[in-house]
């Protein structure tokens, strides 16, 4: 079955420092994998979205994820963080074909950011 | 004004009584769905419907009940709420194909 982990539950980094946050995944095909934030009383939005092709896809808000097959990994990074980046992030996956339409969600990493 | 809005926002009911969240979208979606947040759980997917005549149970459907009033509107029922219900409520659309879904602002559900 399809599962999703983040090991992180809460990260806390200075404002300007470098942030990666952790997800692996277990599926057997090609996955689709996503990277979601929620702020305080928002929806989900998306951040970045990793289909085929390059491996390190770029999003919105200076973020980047790299996917690494060997790992099945795909780890979000961004070189500095401001203190708006505060929220929760959720990595999910989908099967290859997006025929299904389901997302499995990994159980969310909460980021804090010191001053 | 939002693709996908939810109503209510907040809700406080007692046990025992029905409830209904809706959603609503504009962004021309045959697909909806609804997922419950819990800390630590992350979302967890109860239903989920690819047109109107297309209604599938996900992860959790027990206790909930959903309707499909047309391609924009998907409604989420709670026939008799229990504590364990109190969650927080999101519903989403997607495209066919995109894999990615696009998420509501949330229904925040507290069942005494």
């Amino acid at each position: 079955a399809q599962s999703v982990t983040q090991p992180d539950i809460h990260i806390t980094v200075s404002e300007g420092a470098s942030l990666e946050l952790r997800c692996n995944y277990s599926y057997g095909a090609t996955p689709y994998l996503f990277w979601y934030v929620q702020s305080p009383g928002q929806g989900l939005q998306l951040l970045l979205k990793y289909f085929s092709g390059d491996t390190l896809v770029q999003g919105i808000k200076g973020f980047e994820a790299e996917f690494k097959r060997s790992q099945s990994s795909f780890n979000l990074r961004k070189p500095s963080v401001h203190w708006s980046d505060a929220a929760e992030y959720f990595c999910a996956v989908a099967d290859g074909s997006g025929n299904t339409g389901k997302l499995i969600f990994g159980q969310g990493t909460t980021l804090q950011v010191k001053p | 004004d939002a693709d996908v809005t939810q109503t209510p926002r907040n809700r406080i009911t007692k046990t025992g009584k029905r409830i209904m969240l809706e959603c609503s979208q504009t962004k021309g979606h045959d697909r909806m769905y609804w997922y419950r947040q819990d800390p630590g759980l992350g979302l967890r997917l109860i239903y989920y419907s690819f047109d109107v005549k297309d209604i599938n149970k996900g992860e959790i459907s027990d206790g909930y009940s959903v309707s499909r009033q047309a391609q924009a509107k998907f409604s989420l029922s709670l026939e008799s709420a229990i504590p364990n219900q109190t969650a927080l409520y999101f519903c989403a659309t997607s495209d066919p194909g995109q894999g990615e879904q696009y998420f509501g602002p949330g229904t925040r559900l507290t069942v005494t």
